[in-house]
């Protein structure tokens, strides 16, 4: 099993520039997120899905869109990339009320 | 204001000792309590967590230990080890099944 997979690992963007962070699980989990980690403040949690159709958004949403065609995937896309939006982003998908199970993280800075 | 809050970023313990890793928090809802470790370029793997009917959770080395009273979780390391050396997210659930994450301590178990 590969778990949750997130592509790319690393990213360098201009200031302004799109792009879509993946991520994939295949362990058939109806509940998958996105979260930021940032010196001292923790992940904290941009959007989330319960399943495929759905999305809602977390505590730090701004300037980011999900969507959720499939069970096993759940994209994040930055519209218009920022400086502010340099971070550490890192996927997780659950099964029920068991714990989640992260990605290893995609290194994104904005120039 | 942040819900769950880990006063200390790092923590240096000599190999053999224990170590003891503190969070608070300020949500009295929260249900459940997790700890997460996180090596470099790593995603967060859960390490240990406890219901809030409890007090107490042991599993081998790590303890945890809630307060309800007081909002105050801490996780206990013993012994120490080198391999023990990450940082350690403490994270709360809520009715909403979602997870609120602490800023993390870096722990440091020096040979």
């Amino acid at each position: 099993n590969a778990g949750v997979t997130q592509t790319p690992k690393f990213q360098v963007l201009k200031t302004g520039q799109s792009m879509t962070l993946q991520c994939a699980q295949d362990m058939n989990h109806e509940y998958m997120s996105w979260y930021r980690q940032d010196p001292g403040m923790g992940l904290r949690l941009i959007h989330y899905s319960v399943g495929a159709g759905i999305t809602d958004q977390g505590e730090v949403p701004n300037g980011y869109n999900v969507s959720r065609s499939t069970t096993e995937d759940f994209p994040l896309r930055l519209l218009s990339a920022a400086p502010s939006q340099t971070s550490v982003y890192f996927c997780a998908s659950r099964r029920g009320n068991y714990g989640y199970t992260f990605g290893s993280g995609t290194r994104l800075t904005v120039v | 204001d942040q819900q769950v809050k880990q006063n200390s970023p790092s923590l240096s313990v000599q190999e053999g000792r224990i170590s003891i890793l503190n969070c608070d928090y300020t949500n009295s809802m929260f249900d459940y309590f997790l700890w997460y470790k996180k090596y470099p370029a790593e995603g967060p793997t859960f390490l240990i967590s406890i219901s809030s009917i409890k007090d107490k959770n042991e599993d081998g080395r790590f303890t945890v230990f809630l307060n309800k009273s007081a909002k105050h979780l801490s996780l206990h390391i013993v012994p120490s080890q080198p391999g023990d050396s990450a940082v350690y997210f403490c994270a709360a659930r809520d009715a909403g099944n979602m997870l609120t994450f602490g800023g993390g301590t870096r722990l440091m178990v020096k040979p």
